[in-house]
């Protein structure tokens, strides 16, 4: 069954370094791959996607991630943290059988610190 | 993209009682999911929801907890039946709209709070 595993509840980073939030994926075909953001008290917004063309994927507010086959990963990096990128992030899949729909990570908390 | 409301966006219920769930489209699409979202938890997909059939369940979800209708291909409503506090989450809407979409897009959710 395909599914995502995002490693690490929270992640803490000062403000200017880079942040890197982990996601494996598990899939048996090439997957579609999201990385969604929600600040507090708010919806869910789409930072970027993978939809199996290239492989390094560039997104909203300085985000991207490169998808690794040989590693099934799917890593969301940003190279300097700004204080306003405080908020959880979830990696997501969506799964193509039987119909479609998307499954969640069980989501990141990222801080960010002055 | 689609733009998607739903109503109310929060609401505090007694126990025991129902609270329904809008959602509404500003197009046409397929197939409508509901998720919930408990305190500090990711999403959880509750079910699918075709428009002229039953609505899938998620392992987990009952119908007669969170019937489901889908009258049309714009709008959904989602019922929390005979709530308890556990039940207090967020439940969001969320749709893949137009053909050439492969990312869901979420409405802002409903904040209930079953005291």
């Amino acid at each position: 069954a395909q599914s995502v595993t995002q490693l690490g509840s929270h992640v803490s980073v000062s403000e200017g370094a880079l942040v890197l939030l982990r996601c494996n994926y598990s899939s048996s075909v090439p997957p579609y791959l999201f990385w969604y953001v929600q600040y507090p008290n708010q919806g869910l917004q789409l930072l970027l996607k993978y939809t199996s063309a290239a492989t390094l994927v560039k997104g909203i507010n300085g985000f991207e991630a490169e998808f690794k086959k040989s590693e099934t990963s799917f890593h969301l990096t940003k190279p300097s943290a700004h204080m306003s990128d405080a908020a959880e992030y979830f990696c997501a899949v969506r799964i193509n059988t039987g119909g479609f729909k998307t499954i969640f990570g069980a989501g990141t908390r990222l801080f960010v610190k002055a | 993209s689609a733009v998607i409301s739903q109503k109310p966006s929060r609401d505090i219920c007694q126990r025991g009682t129902s609270l329904t769930i809008q959602c509404q489209v500003d197009s046409q699409v397929t197939m409508m999911f509901w998720y919930r979202q408990q305190p500090g938890q990711s999403l959880t997909l509750i079910a699918t929801a075709n428009q002229g059939s039953e609505a899938t369940y998620e392992s987990g979800f009952v119908i007669d907890k969170f019937p489901i209708s889908r009258p049309n291909l714009t709008f959904s409503t989602l019922t929390v039946s005979n709530m308890s506090p556990e039940d207090s989450s967020i439940y969001l809407c969320s749709v893949y709209p137009g053909t050439g979409n492969t990312e869901a897009f979420f409405g802002q959710g409903t904040r209930l709070t079953v005291v």
